[in-house]
């Protein structure tokens, strides 16, 4: 079965500091796409970052980078210099192509940035 | 802001009453999916709706339903309202369909069933 997990349910960092959240991931698959969502207290859910199945270079999105270790199935959001502005719970998901055209999401993990 | 907007962004409802909740999507968009989030939960799909036919459906019964319109904007009607219907109700909208396929997301309706 497909399945997203998140095993940190909170994380905290010290401003300007890097962090590292956690995620991996089960599919038979053999194309997908792998997601992370930002989603602050007012519920929208804001994309970050997007990794193919087949890409062989790590995602990077400004200060975000997604690292794509698929052996392990594990997909890793590297958020650096970390700004206070990020705490928020942040989910990754996965779309399956051959399935149902739909995303499949983790638990989240609560990032919480202190100064 | 991503342009998928939805209503209303909060709702009461009773337990047994029917609720309908809006999406419109981003311009150019011909996809939109619903998915509902339980509090401290990941959001789970509910259905997807491909240029007005469903495209596909998630674990829900079928008191759970969907429309979209030729102008791609959405509906999703619950009827029999339970109290586990309360949630967090996400619309997303994309340009076609693919692994690659960026969701736009919208507010969403916080639905309260009482």
């Amino acid at each position: 079965a497909q399945k997203i997990t998140q095993t940190q349910p909170g994380m905290f960092v010290q401003e300007k500091e890097a962090v590292t959240l956690d995620c991996t991931y089960d599919t038979s698959d053999p194309s997908y796409g792998l997601f992370w969502y930002k989603q602050p207290s007012s519920g929208e859910m804001i994309f970050l970052i997007y990794q193919g199945s087949y890409d062989q270079q790590n995602a990077t999105e400004g200060r975000y980078s997604l690292n794509f270790q698929k052996a392990r199935k594990s997909a890793n959001l590297v958020i650096s210099a970390s700004q206070l502005g990020d705490s928020a719970m942040y989910f990754c998901a996965m779309r399956e192509v051959y399935n149902t055209d739909k995303l499949i999401f983790g638990t989240g993990t609560r990032l919480q940035v202190f100064p | 802001e991503t342009g998928v907007t939805q209503s209303p962004t909060h709702l009461i409802k009773t337990r047994g009453q029917q609720v309908t909740l809006r999406c419109s999507s981003q311009s150019g968009h011909n996809t939109v999916s619903w998915y509902q989030q339980a509090l401290g939960q990941g959001p789970q799909f509910i259905f997807q709706y491909y240029r007005e036919e469903e495209n596909g459906r998630g674990n829900f019964p079928p008191r759970f339903s969907g429309l979209q319109f030729p102008n791609y904007s959405s509906e999703l009607n619950v009827n029999a309202l339970e109290l586990d219907d309360s949630a967090l109700y996400l619309c997303a909208s994309s340009f076609s369909k693919g692994e690659g396929t960026e969701a736009f997301f919208g507010q969403g309706t916080r639905l309260t069933v009482v």
